[in-house]
């Protein structure tokens, strides 16, 4: 069974520009989480998708946001970059909503300049 | 909101020996702790987990106890060896998929 592929694996954007960060979860998955990994913050939670809704969200701004399609792929999407936003961000994948077990993606890396 | 606080943050342990790192949560509701280990540019992967209603789970050589009362809970490896070397997360959900991380203990196992 195929992993949670997260594409693409590196970005390079410059401030204000907006990105979009793709998220395929194993397959039968249906839940899909964001996060952003920094060295100072760590892992920090962005949203949670379940059945094309948003579940979950966390404690930032509205330049960052999220979908869901009916296959269960989700897209992150970040208007106006600004520096701090260069960080890893990984998506990881879950049956269902709920508590439950999260497999990670390899995450994309994004520069921001 | 949850707040995990995780120590220590770096930890060298000579090959053979026990490893042992401790997380406190905030939130009493909390009610499923992971683990997750990454290595240098690799994806965390769940190592071992444990919900509210137990108190101990080991899975060879790895347990984790958790003390709902003092809001705490640990990670133990036994018999380090040098592929247990990588950054250790904890974490804590309250509600869905919504983890709060620990900030990750570095761990160097010495041959």
């Amino acid at each position: 069974k195929a992993g949670v592929t997260q594409t693409p694996r590196y970005l390079i954007k410059t401030r204000g520009q907006q990105v979009t960060l793709s998220c395929s979860p194993i397959s039968g998955h249906r839940s899909v989480s964001w996060y952003q990994q920094t060295p100072g913050q760590g892992l920090q939670f962005l949203f949670e998708y379940f059945s094309e809704t948003q579940r979950n969200k966390g404690n930032f701004p509205g330049r960052f946001s999220g979908r869901q399609f009916s296959n269960s792929r989700s897209e992150m999407n970040v208007s106006t970059l600004e520096l701090g936003d260069s960080a890893l961000y990984l998506c990881a994948s879950s049956l269902r909503t709920g508590v439950n077990i999260q497999y990670f993606g390899a995450g994309t890396r994004l520069s921001v300049l | 909101g949850e707040n995990v606080e995780q120590h220590p943050s770096t930890l060298s342990v000579q090959e053979g020996d026990s490893a042992v790192i401790k997380c406190t949560y905030s939130d009493s509701a909390s009610n499923y702790f992971p683990w997750y280990k990454q290595e240098l540019g690799k994806r965390p992967q769940l190592i071992i987990d444990i919900r509210s209603n137990v108190g101990e789970k080991k899975d060879q050589r790895i347990a984790v106890t958790l003390n709902k009362t003092a809001k705490h809970f640990s990670l133990h490896i036994t018999e380090t060896q040098p592929e247990d070397s990588a950054v250790y997360f904890c974490a804590a959900s309250i509600r869905g998929n919504q983890f709060y991380f620990g900030t990750g203990t570095s761990l160097t196992v010495i041959p």
